[in-house]
């Protein structure tokens, strides 16, 4: 079972203009969201969070919208810059879990037009 | 350089054959993972080390894997009598307590795995 789901593989945006990246979950259980960005031939980087108990999260250009109700999370990047073209990936953690796993959804490409 | 190491880079081999990945993870950090990342896939958790007590191990964790940290400081993935499906990459991830609560882990380059 997908647990978290990224339904866009790829987006394209124009510099300057905002990127908006979707994610559905469907377990109850995470209480952390997460976005990760990943380069070609690198390893995964975090880049941003939310706790469960909020709906917003700001760090720079990068905002990351929590809507419980409705199981989704966005992560929007303003202004939008070449060098953000990458994978994102969005993932759950239940941090009341014995492990601290991460679940991870297929990832979004994420294209910035110079 | 101070981040997460994972030797080797790539790793070709046959059908069968052994193969061992290593890790090595920020220093003090106590927490180490592994991961698997397939073509078009997310990273699916493989397994998790506090210190050198392994504390969790994936479905996805066959009898040909085995993991191990001792003394609590780098890591080796084994995999015996690789398999074609075995071809992926292997990332290995390490965090503080307190980071690794809230998911924030650090990644390394991953180490990928051909099986012929």
């Amino acid at each position: 079972d997908q647990q978290v789901k990224q339904n866009s593989p790829s987006l394209s945006v124009q510099e300057g203009r905002i990127s908006i990246l979707n994610c559905d979950y469907t377990n109850s259980m995470f209480d952390y969201f997460l976005w990760y960005k990943k380069y070609p031939a690198e390893g995964p980087t975090f880049l941003i969070s939310i706790s469960s108990i909020k709906d917003k999260n700001e760090d720079g250009r990068f905002t990351v919208f929590l809507n419980k109700s409705a199981k989704h999370l966005s992560l929007h990047i303003v202004p939008s810059q070449p060098g953000d073209s990458a994978v994102y990936f969005c993932a759950g953690l239940n941090s009341g879990g014995s492990n601290y796993k991460l679940t991870f959804g297929k990832g979004t490409l994420l294209t910035v037009n110079p | 350089d101070t981040g997460v190491s994972q030797n080797p880079r790539h790793k070709i081999t046959k059908r069968g054959q052994n193969v061992t990945f290593r890790c090595d993870p920020i220093s003090e950090h106590n927490r180490l993972y592994w991961y698997r990342q397939t073509l078009g896939q997310g990273p699916e958790f493989l397994t998790y080390f506090q210190n050198e007590a392994q504390l969790e191990k994936s479905r996805l964790l066959s009898d040909r894997f085995s993991a191990e940290r001792p003394k609590g400081s780098f890591s080796t993935l084994e995999i015996q009598r690789t398999e074609q499906g075995d071809s992926a990459m292997y990332l290995c991830a390490s965090s503080s307590a307190l980071r690794g609560i809230t998911g924030e882990l650090f990644f390394g380059e991953g180490s990928r795995l051909t099986v012929l």
